[in-house]
């Protein structure tokens, strides 16, 4: 079974600085997705950011970068230049290839962003 | 603004009733997926339909059931509550089960059993 582990209940960060949030997951898939997603208080899920587990480039989007270490099975998310809108509910999220919207999600990292 | 809806957004029911939850999805959107988030975890996967079948279960009772309609709607329905069932429910839809899709998450429905 897939597991998705994320060790950080709770993050800070001073604006405008860097912030990494840690996650690790087991699978014995080789084709699989990893997926950062931000969970604000509206509750609606928003995607940060996606890495294909078959592409050794780490993903990046805008502030938002992974280290994917695919042996290590570790995913970790770098915020740059940290705002205050960044500050929410940040969750790590696997799936399998070919299953549609089917996500195991870790339990979370909250993140608070002091100006 | 991702096109899913969710309805309703708040309900409170008593224990050993039965609910329906509902999620209108975009034209097209032929994949949607149902969650329980208990409060302080993450989303558990429930089950997925796609073209109006079942392709997909997590571990969950058979109390808690799904229809997907040919309109991109959809319905969780949760029989014979138990306090445990208190949580926000969310619907996630696609236009397939190809990875490559986007998905779309819903804002939810908060859920309280008493």
């Amino acid at each position: 079974a897939q597991t998705v582990t994320q060790s950080q209940p709770e993050m800070s960060v001073q604006e405008a600085e860097t912030v990494t949030l840690s996650c690790t997951y087991d699978t014995s898939e080789s084709d699989y997705y990893l997926f950062w997603y931000k969970q604000p208080p509206s509750r609606q899920m928003i995607l940060v950011i996606r890495q294909e587990a078959y592409k050794q480039q780490n993903a990046t989007e805008n502030r938002f970068s992974v280290n994917f270490q695919k042996a290590a099975k570790s995913f970790s998310l770098k915020i740059s230049d940290s705002q205050l809108g960044d500050a929410a509910m940040y969750f790590c999220a696997y799936r399998r290839t070919n299953t549609g919207n089917q996500f195991y999600f870790g339990t979370g990292t909250s993140l608070t962003v002091i100006p | 603004e991702t096109g899913v809806t969710q309805s309703p957004t708040h309900l409170i029911k008593t224990r050993g009733q039965q609910v329906t939850l509902r999620c209108s999805s975009q034209s097209g959107h032929n994949t949607v997926s149902w969650y329980q988030q208990a409060l302080g975890q993450g989303p558990q996967f429930i089950f997925q339909y796609y073209r109006e079948e079942e392709n997909g279960r997590g571990n969950f009772p058979p109390r808690f059931s799904g229809l997907q309609f040919p309109n991109y709607s959809s319905e969780l329905n949760v029989n014979a509550l138990e306090l445990d069932d208190s949580a926000l429910y969310l619907c996630a839809s696609s236009g397939g089960v190809f990875s490559g899709n986007t998905i779309y998450f819903g804002e939810g429905s908060w859920l309280t059993v008493v």
